[in-house]
């Protein structure tokens, strides 16, 4: 399996707190994206990485932003965790830009 | 029309049946495109790549169709270990790739 981790794997939190993911690679692939999945929605793109302080939107980015400063982490920060962004987290890694994905276990948050 | 259109389904099989599921892409520049199965409450895995050419692994055949925009997934034999929700992924020229909503399959004995 693809070394890919994310932290922490469950967090709860209220309304209006700051919360930010964490996904540690250690494969040394250039891409990383972070994508969020609810029921009715599937796997939704939120940003994602194509090499260190490279970074762009994706499909839902409203609310979220990401930092790369390292190769092997990529954080993804709820700057004000609002209800509708419960749900659960997925990054995933790359290393071609059209290559398979390797995704980590997820993150479920749950903002109260 | 949604860049990647897959039926949700549930697909509800006996064990031993050849089950197939096909998903629509609209963009034309698409590159690549690959089928993942993810079990429930897990992460997606990967299952196979889907080359031009079509291509098999086992009990899976992957088939692309560019004329018409479409990639599928043939499953023969099913069995009850096979039951998961299946995703489609299509990637178009560039960084972004791009899920379908899933097809749940349901193999039942």
């Amino acid at each position: 399996d693809a070394g890919i981790t994310q932290s922490p794997r469950h967090k709860v939190t209220e309304t209006g707190t700051p919360v930010t993911l964490r996904c540690h690679q250690t494969e040394n692939h250039r891409y990383m994206y972070w994508y969020r999945q609810d029921p009715g929605h599937g796997l939704r793109l939120i940003h994602y990485s194509y090499g260190v302080k490279d970074t762009d939107k994706g499909e839902v980015s409203d609310g979220y932003s990401v930092s790369r400063s390292k190769t092997e982490d990529f954080l993804l920060t709820l700057e004000s965790a609002t209800s509708s962004q419960t749900s659960v987290y997925f990054c995933a890694i790359s290393e071609s830009s059209n290559g398979e994905l390797f995704f980590g276990e997820g993150s479920r948050l749950t903002v109260l | 029309r949604k860049e990647v259109e897959q039926d949700p389904g549930p697909f509800n099989v006996p064990e031993g049946a050849t089950v197939a599921f096909n998903c629509t892409y609209s963009n034309s520049a698409s590159q690549s495109f690959f089928w993942y199965r993810q079990d429930c409450r897990k992460e997606p895995k990967l299952l196979m790549s889907v080359y031009s050419s079509g291509n098999e692994d086992g009990r899976f055949t992957a088939q692309l169709n560019r004329a018409s925009q479409y990639i599928s997934l043939l499953i023969r034999d099913s069995k009850l270990s096979d039951s998961a929700t299946y995703l489609c992924v299509v990637n178009p020229r560039g960084y972004i790739p791009t899920f379908g909503r899933g097809t749940s399959l349901i193999v039942h004995p």
